[in-house]
């Protein structure tokens, strides 16, 4: 199985500063033949359910806000929220879809400093 | 409206069975592939099982091979889990949850609010 790492497990930052997000893949999820990377980032708000916002590891979801990118490739990625609004306090999760079973990180948890 | 509807979850005692069902709704349901993703108490995400559109295929995470079962009745645009044996580590909240694609891609585009299931005696 693909283990998924997220680093940190939370997070302070200060409404309108940058938020950056690390995942790392234990194995690469970059498929040669395509040059995409089956890499996944999730944001669950408190009591909610998870909602998509980046696929193939940079392709923001329709409806997403362009404050949230992702970059990165083959095994090392990136979430970034360049300025970050309050209703982003939530746990923010990757996902790598590259094998089965498909297997998530543990989270980051995003705070208000 | 799209959405996904979970139901079916409650308290079971260890061993004994329950079947989740999940209703879509304001989409063709019939052209995505479906997941089951469960989240235990305070704690991360774990997918569970998908099912290929069409039925055809079936995919399931090693801790519930043999009891649980994922199944479609595209017919009725309802998406089901039938756990047996069920353990006190299945306890968790259940999503459904949407493939853009047809044969898995595996990401999971449309998430429903979930549906709680409690093992305990």
């Amino acid at each position: 199985d693909i283990v998924m790492t997220q680093s940190p497990d939370s997070l302070a930052v200060s409404l309108g500063e940058r938020a950056t997000f690390n995942c790392k893949s234990s194995q690469s999820v970059l498929y040669s033949s395509n040059n995409n990377n089956y890499l996944a980032w999730y944001r669950q708000k408190p009591g909610q359910p998870p909602k998509l916002l980046i696929q193939w590891a940079s392709t923001r979801e329709s409806g997403v806000p362009d404050r949230f990118s992702g970059s990165g490739s083959g095994t090392d990625f990136t979430l970034t929220i360049s300025s970050l609004q309050a209703e982003d306090v939530a746990v923010y999760y990757c996902q790598q879809y590259y094998s089965i079973p498909y297997t998530f990180g543990q989270g980051t948890k995003l705070e208000i400093k | 409206q799209v959405q996904l509807v979970e139901s079916g979850g409650g308290v079971v005692q260890p061993g004994r069975s329950l079947r989740l069902s999940c209703a879509a709704s304001g989409f063709s349901f019939s052209n995505y592939a479906m997941h089951w993703v469960r989240q235990a108490p305070g704690k991360g995400l774990e997918w569970v099982a998908v099912i290929w559109n069409d039925g055809s295929k079936e995919y399931y995470v090693n801790s519930v091979k043999g009891r649980f079962t994922i199944s479609r009745d595209n017919s009725k645009n309802t998406l089901y889990l039938q756990m047996n044996s069920l353990r006190g580590d299945d306890t968790a909240v259940y999503y459904c949850a949407r493939d853009p694609g047809a044969t898995a891609a595996g990401y999971f585009d449309l998430w429903g609010r979930g549906t709680l299931v409690t093992v305990s005696s």
